[in-house]
């Protein structure tokens, strides 16, 4: 089975500090994805990566950036919290080499809360 | 803009009885996913639909995919409270996934 993990399923941070988000993927997937998740707006695409050190935005990368050494880890920084970032933020992984996409396998979720 | 639409948002249903969440899509794609999601918890991968025309089923769930119409389907046959979840559809558009708001299901005796 393919499983992804995510370092924190439940994180409190202040605002303006920096924060660390972490997603392992171990089926050594090509392309890893964030969202958060919000009542009413559904999942919206932060950032997404098809190949090591490679990024491309997704739909709000605004007050994100991500990092992609290893092929199978995939870390959302925020570099300076704010109170609009709390959120459900998810990670998934997929496997397909060629577009598209293909479908993906999500980790279980960091709720994260700013204050 | 590309828009993923599920309807209806919120769905309450009687055990037994048979139901159908639409989900409708604003541009060409050939691949649609849908996923289930408990209170609390992460995504799961329901269905993969990778063709106009293609079903899938699995106990009490049917999903169909129209590329044409740009609709897809999930049926509910004979619910039970186990179904009781949040359902959402993804459009695959090359590089990423686009996903409906979600139906929230419940099911109730």
């Amino acid at each position: 089975d393919v499983k992804v993990t995510q370092s924190s399923r439940y994180l409190v941070k202040r605002t303006g500090e920096k924060v660390f988000l972490e997603c392992v993927q171990d089926m050594d997937h090509e392309n890893m994805f964030w969202y958060r998740q919000d009542p009413g707006l559904g999942l919206r695409l932060i950032y997404f990566s098809y190949d090591v050190k490679m990024k491309e935005k997704g739909d709000i990368p605004e007050g994100y950036s991500v990092s992609r050494e290893k092929k199978e880890r995939f870390s959302l920084i925020l570099e300076s919290a704010s109170t609009n970032q709390t959120s459900m933020y998810l990670c998934a992984s997929s496997l397909l080499v060629a577009r598209p996409v293909g479908e993906q396998y999500f980790g279980p979720g960091t709720r994260l809360t700013v204050t | 803009e590309l828009k993923v639409e599920q309807n209806p948002l919120f769905l309450s249903m009687q055990e037994g009885k048979n139901y159908t969440i639409y989900c409708n899509y604003s541009t060409t794609s050939d691949r649609l996913y849908w996923y289930r999601q408990d209170p609390g918890k992460s995504l799961e991968s329901l269905f993969v639909l990778l063709s106009n025309g293609a079903v899938k089923q699995e106990g009490r769930l049917m999903a169909s995919l129209d590329t044409k119409a740009r609709l897809s389907t999930l049926h509910i046959t004979a619910a039970v409270h186990d179904l009781s979840a949040t359902y959402f559809c993804a459009v695959d558009i090359v590089d990423k996934l686009i996903f409906g708001t979600g139906t929230r299901l419940q099911v109730f005796p």
